[in-house]
């Protein structure tokens, strides 16, 4: 079983600094990465697939990079709205499973 | 537009049973794989189980192997899924995910709570 580990648990940043959220495969995924966003109350919402496309309607400010079992989701520049809990998930794996990272919390410093 | 709406859920005693629907809309059903993924309360997100697009293949989570069930009907653009012998630990929010062309999952709907407890 692919394990995914995201770090850190919570980042704490102020609203126009920049979010770098960490995710990593325990074996290689190659790109097969997504990146969702959940709000309280909330369905999450797709943002990245691929490891580095931006999903529809999803802002320019939003970017995935990495391949293999290193992950990055960077948020340039942190809006109001952005405060949430963001998930990285793998759809690689043989059988097909679906495993999501642990989570990470961006809150407002 | 895309919508996906979760029913069926509640509380149910341990080892009872509860069947989940999901009506979709705005898209070609037929074409698409559908997941269902669950959220305990205060945690984070579970894949529970895998329908392709024609009901034929079929995948589940080891925590609901044998237990849960997974099913669709195209005609009527709908999603289902047959919990049996519930335990406290499937208490959670159960979403029916839309994918995309790959494994991952385009559209969410709202979910539905499931409570298990006596």
């Amino acid at each position: 079983e692919i394990v995914m580990t995201q770090s850190p648990a919570t980042l704490s940043v102020s609203p126009g600094e920049r979010a770098t959220l960490s995710c990593r495969a325990s074996q290689s995924v190659s790109s097969n990465l997504a990146w969702y966003q959940q709000k309280p109350g909330q369905a999450p919402r797709l943002l990245i697939y691929g490891a580095s496309t931006r999903a529809t309607g999803i802002p320019a400010r939003f970017s995935g990079s990495g391949s293999g079992t290193e992950f990055t989701l960077t948020i340039s520049s942190l809006q109001s709205e952005d405060f949430a809990v963001y998930y990285c998930q793998q759809y690689n794996n043989w059988p097909p499973t679906w495993t999501f990272g642990q989570g990470t919390k961006v809150e407002i410093k | 537009e895309v919508q996906l709406v979760e029913s069926g859920g509640g509380l149910v005693q341990p080892g009872g049973s509860l069947r989940l629907s999901c009506a979709a809309s705005g898209f070609t059903f037929s074409s698409y794989e559908m997941n269902w993924v669950r959220q305990a309360p205060g945690k984070g997100l579970e894949w529970v189980s895998y329908i392709s697009s024609s009901g034929s293949t079929i995948y589940y989570a080891d925590s609901v192997k044998g237990r849960f069930t997974i099913s669709r009907d195209n005609a009527k653009n709908s999603l289902y899924l047959q919990m049996n012998s519930l335990r406290a630990e499937d208490t959670a929010v159960y979403y029916c995910a839309k994918m995309g062309r790959d494994g991952y999952h385009d559209y969410w709907g709202q979910g539905t709570l499931v409570t298990v407890s006596s």
